[in-house]
């Protein structure tokens, strides 16, 4: 079944103890992207990225970090979580996403962090 | 403020009746799409419309576009208690940053 798993799907954990959320997509998908999710806010973009080694800052970046040294996984790591980083955070994933491009993107079902 | 602004943020209608949300943007786009999400859930792909067309259908889902304003409205019609959730309308941005920017959302509830 074609799937964006992310876990893991809640965590409470204190400031400053480093986290990973993992991502994974069996699409063979170019495009993976992070966003927070934030009442009154919607979805806010961290990171993408397009392809293998090549990620970029989405409008909210600061205070996360990411990879993607394989194309099924893109991972987001909080070094040092804080409480303004509690948020449900999802995972996406999409065919590509040029000019040229139509995709849909499809989504993780979530991750819901709290930083304490 | 945000590329795509929904609008309203919330609206509540009886099972059967149709349900209108809009969206408007700021600048060109590539195409438009809509998602569904269920309360704590992921968002799942609708409708995709791409910026040289006007209309779309799927199902009981018709989506416009009028590039002209900027803007697009979905259209659910004979709503049914399964699609209480919110809406969301994403732009694919046809020039800068390769990236869906999304709007707020309209937080939908059908009453049975």
């Amino acid at each position: 079944e074609a799937q964006v798993t992310q876990n893991p799907r809640y965590l409470i954990t204190v400031t400053g103890k480093k986290l990973t959320v993992t991502c994974s997509q069996n699409m063979n998908h170019e495009y993976m992207s992070w966003y927070r999710q934030d009442p009154g806010l919607g979805l806010r973009q961290i990171y993408y990225s397009m392809n293998v080694e090549v990620t970029d800052k989405g409008d909210v970046p600061e205070g996360y970090k990411v990879s993607r040294k394989e194309k099924r996984n893109f991972p987001l790591i909080l070094e040092s979580p804080s409480p303004n980083q509690t948020s449900l955070y999802f995972c996406a994933s999409s065919p590509s996403l040029g000019q040229g491009s139509h995709q849909p993107q499809h989504f993780g079902d979530g991750t819901r962090l709290s930083i304490l | 403020s945000q590329q795509g602004e929904e609008d309203p943020q919330a609206l509540s209608i009886q099972e059967g009746e149709n349900a209108t949300m809009n969206c408007s943007y700021k600048t060109s786009i590539n195409n438009l799409q809509w998602y569904r999400q269920n309360s704590g859930r992921g968002l799942v792909h609708l409708i995709l419309i791409r910026s040289n067309e006007r209309e779309k259908h799927s199902g009981r889902l018709r989506v416009t576009l009028d590039t002209s304003k900027k803007s697009s409205s979905l259209l659910i019609t004979a709503s049914r208690a399964a699609d209480t959730a919110s809406y969301f309308c994403a732009t694919a941005l046809l020039q800068g940053a390769q990236k869906l920017v999304f709007g707020q959302g309209t937080r939908l509830t059908i009453n049975p």
